[in-house]
């Protein structure tokens, strides 16, 4: 069965740059959510997206921007990045608006130097 | 954590045994969901209960909730040593919030 496909990866960047990260949920799921998880922490909840609109949003740094696109696929953009953005970055999907059931990518592993 | 506490932090049990892990929540909810996690990997959903259910089974998983004190409980039966990894309770809080907050989680060690 498909999952949801996050990319990259792993990527590394140096301190003032900028990254993207993409998500792709399971097919027919509306809703998507992204989460940071620092090392040893629990996922903090950035932003969520249902049919293409932002639903709610968490504690995501002003640098930080996303959005969903028309094939559902959502980005994350984040721009000037600190040392303290190092961390495993999650998308999910839900088949409903609930949240009801997620499913989560592997991660994309942002490493800030 | 958004959310509260979860306990213990670590545990660690000969396999066989049966694993309890403990969550607090600090809101009125809608659901409680538990949430697997192997190391660096992306969680894998275990088991929903909804705020009007007090107990729920899947497998050799059992859940408990009592909303009166904001807690739930998942207890692991005849563990496994496959079953290492992080556990983590996660709440939607009542109105409507189109987000999961996570517990801080629980360390889950089986020794075989």
């Amino acid at each position: 069965a498909a999952g949801v496909i996050q990319s990259p990866r792993h990527l590394i960047k140096e301190k003032r740059e900028t990254a993207t990260l993409k998500c792709y949920p399971i097919p027919r799921h509306d809703t998507v959510y992204w989460y940071q998880q620092g090392p040893g922490q629990d996922p903090q909840f950035l932003i969520s997206f249902y049919e293409k609109m932002q639903s709610d949003k968490g504690s995501i740094p002003d640098r930080f921007s996303a959005q969903q696109f028309s094939d559902y696929h959502s980005e994350l953009n984040m721009s000037s990045l600190e040392l303290g953005d190092s961390a495993l970055y999650f998308c999910a999907s839900s088949a409903d608006r609930g949240p009801g059931e997620l499913f989560f990518g592997e991660g994309s592993r942002l490493t800030v130097l | 954590s958004q959310q509260g506490e979860e306990d213990p932090q670590a545990l660690s049990i000969q396999e066989g045994e049966n694993a309890t892990m403990n969550c607090s929540y600090k809101t009125s909810i809608n659901n409680l969901q538990w949430y697997r996690q192997n190391s660096g990997r992306g969680l894998v959903h275990l088991i929903l209960i909804r705020s009007n259910e007090r107990e729920k089974h899947s497998g050799r998983l059992r859940v408990t909730l009592d909303t009166s004190k904001k807690s739930s409980s998942l207890l692991i039966t005849a563990s496994r040593a496959a079953d290492t990894a992080s556990y983590f309770c996660a709440t939607d809080a009542l109105g409507g919030a189109q987000k999961l907050v996570f517990g801080q989680g629980t360390r889950l060690t089986i020794n075989p």
